[in-house]
């Protein structure tokens, strides 16, 4: 089993959806979870990054943990055509174990 | 403010050519730094991280090495480049003792 699973998509959505990304992992001693938007060709940039479970929002972004089902969730409200982009998950444990990335298109 | 810089941002190089990719950054002091490599379609794999002078600690045996000359430079190297070695190459910094990484521009390497 991956250590950090993540459904590579590619998801397509209309601009203003609402867009729910998803990863689930396998060790439940990881405390720290960071999500990371890559757009092409560019490197991962932080998007956000939650401690332990519950809830972190900013903007139009809310990360959400569940450690008793090691799920793991981004949510995008009013998705953008910037938005467009591969997001990553990736748990800290020891080092950042990153997932294959799933991506993302908003369409105008 | 931090910034990092990677170069070159593309290179295409021939089998069992030496390869030598460097990675600095600035605004900051004592980060620790990391190599990763993403295949097309695929997640991070990290390759290196040091978390200070001449300290390398390798994630995964292969063809390449690196280095870290200054507090704020490092170094990813091959001897003599596989076709498998192909990918992009990222290099990562992070405050030390703090869990977020931030990643530079990338390098695309061909090995042809």
């Amino acid at each position: 089993q991956k250590e950090v699973e993540q459904d590579p998509g590619p998801l397509s959505v209309p601009e203003g959806a609402i867009v729910s990304l998803n990863c689930t992992y396998s060790n439940s001693a990881f405390q720290y979870f960071m999500w990371y938007r890559q757009y092409s060709r560019k490197g991962p940039e932080l998007l956000m990054y939650t401690y332990s479970s519950g809830n972190k929002e900013d903007g139009r972004f809310t990360a959400q943990v569940d450690k008793s089902s090691k799920y793991i969730s981004l949510f995008i409200r009013d998705s953008q055509p910037s938005d467009s982009a591969t997001y990553l998950c990736a748990p800290l444990g020891g080092k950042l174990i990153f997932g294959q990335g799933t991506e993302l298109s908003v369409k105008p | 403010s931090q910034t990092i810089h990677q170069w070159p941002a593309t290179l295409v190089q021939p089998v069992g050519s030496p390869l030598s990719l460097e990675c600095t950054v600035e605004g900051t002091s004592n980060p620790n730094l990391y190599w990763y490599r993403q295949a097309a379609g695929r997640g991070l794999q990290l390759l290196f991280y040091s978390v200070g002078i001449g300290q390398i600690s390798s994630e995964v045996p292969q063809n390449l090495s690196a280095s870290r000359p200054q507090d704020r430079q490092f170094i990813l190297s091959s001897k003599k480049l596989l076709l498998s070695d192909s990918g992009f190459y990222l290099c990562a910094w992070s405050p030390g003792g703090r869990e977020t990484q931030y990643f530079g521009p990338g390098t695309r390497l061909l090995v042809l």
